[in-house]
Formats: C-alpha cells, sequence, structure tokens
C-alpha cells in the first residue's frame, strides 16, 4: 500500500547536535514532498518543501531537506538543533503533484526533544 | 499569508450528542478543503476531502454518517460529529488547499463524556 514512513519516533538531542531525521515514501510517480513541524499546543506549520528543481531544499529556521528520488527519501536535516527546536515533525506526501488540491498524507512522525 | 480558521479549539460534550466543528479560509478561497484526526502522540489520519458543492470523499474506514461534511462556499466547512461517543474524542484538524500549498487550522479538541 502507497504510504509514508517516518523510522524515527523519538529522537532525543543536545543543543548544539547534528539532526537528520528520515522519511521515505512508497509512491512510484512524481511527489510533491513536505516536512511541518507542531509545536505543542500549536497548529502545523510549513519547514519546506519539494515540487521540482534543486533536489537540496532549504527552508525555515535553518532546516533543510534532501529529495533521493532513487531511495524514496526526504530527509530533514539541521547541522545545529536548540531547544526551541523541540517539537513534533511530519513528513507529507502529495502522490497526485498535477493537482495542488489533492489530499495529502502523514507520516507517522518524530518527537524531537532538545536537552538544553 | 493564508490563513485557516478552525472553532471551536476545544469543545466538551455528552455522549450521544452531536458536535458541530467549523473551518473557515480567512482570505483565500478553498475550493478543497481536508479533515484529519490526530490521536494523542500520533499522525494526522485524513478522514475526508471537502469538495465546495459536492459530496465530500470519505477515506476507507470512516463512517460517512457519523462524520457529516459540508462544503457549503468556498470559505467555510463544517465537520459534524454525530452521536458523539468517548472514542470520538481526539484532535480534528482541517485544511484548506491554493495553490502550492496547504494551510492547516489550528485544531479543535474534542473531549466526549
Amino acid at each position: 500500500a502507497q504510504s509514508v514512513s517516518q523510522h524515527n519516533h523519538h529522537v532525543i538531542l543536545s543543543e548544539a547536535a547534528s539532526l537528520e531525521l528520515g522519511c521515505n515514501y512508497s509512491y512510484g510517480g512524481t511527489v510533491n514532498l513536505f516536512w511541518y513541524v507542531q509545536y505543542p499546543g500549536q497548529h502545523l506549520q510549513l519547514l519546506l518543501k519539494y515540487f521540482s528543481g534543486d533536489p537540496l531544499v532549504k527552508g525555515i529556521k535553518g532546516f533543510e531537506a534532501e529529495f533521493i528520488k532513487s531511495k524514496f527519501s526526504f530527509n530533514l536535516r539541521k547541522p545545529s538543533v536548540q531547544w526551541s527546536d523541540t517539537a513534533e515533525y511530519f513528513c507529507a506526501v502529495n502522490a497526485n503533484p498535477m493537482d495542488s488540491s489533492y489530499k495529502l498524507i502523514f507520516g507517522s512522525g518524530t518527537r524531537l526533544l532538545v536537552r538544553p | 499569508g493564508a490563513v485557516v480558521s478552525q472553532h471551536p479549539s476545544r469543545v466538551i460534550c455528552k455522549s450521544g450528542t452531536s458536535v458541530k466543528i467549523e473551518c473557515r479560509s480567512l482570505d483565500f478561497q478553498a475550493t478543497t478543503m481536508f479533515w484529519y484526526r490526530q490521536f494523542p502522540k500520533q499522525s494526522l489520519m485524513l478522514m475526508a476531502t471537502s469538495n465546495e458543492g459536492s459530496k465530500a470523499t470519505y477515506e476507507q474506514g470512516v463512517e460517512k454518517d457519523k462524520f457529516l461534511i459540508n462544503h457549503a462556499s468556498l470559505t467555510l466547512s463544517t465537520l459534524t460529529v454525530t452521536s458523539a461517543h468517548p472514542e470520538d474524542s481526539s484532535f480534528y484538524i482541517c485544511s484548506a488547499t491554493r495553490t502550492g500549498g496547504y494551510t492547516f487550522g489550528s485544531g479543535t479538541r474534542l473531549t466526549v463524556v
């Protein structure tokens, strides 16, 4: 079945450590890819998205993600995390990019805790 | 930027009653909105796709008679949880689309007692 997988369910890091969160999808065709962040008690915010072009995408707050088509992956990275990055991170896929109103399917999320 | 307003943010209702949740796109027209459900410490599970002026498309396993969706205008979609039961307690999130992106509401925490 088509799906989005986030393998890291819980990640604990110290401040200044580097972060990489995995995301893999199983859709065979062209996709649009997203990473969202959900801070405690807040709504989802878009970190970055990939539609086409340069597979290395830069987002807000120092986050970036790399689309590797051959691996069906879109991993999120940040060189140096801060305590304020403590949140839940969701990878999401639009499996019908010709339709910008197509449904988004989410991964299971990764809960990140950054210790001061 | 695009803003989606979701109301109410929290609601407590008695078992057997119905609850309506509103989702409004404030500064853009959204022909399509989505309704998600998020259980504690879990991901967002898509419930249905709401299309303005037509019937909603429900995901497999979602009871359409229990979760009534109405998208009467380009800026408003409503989700009504009918005859709510404690197992319907959850966090419900709407999302509206426009070219190039999706905007999410702040969610509604429903508690059925």
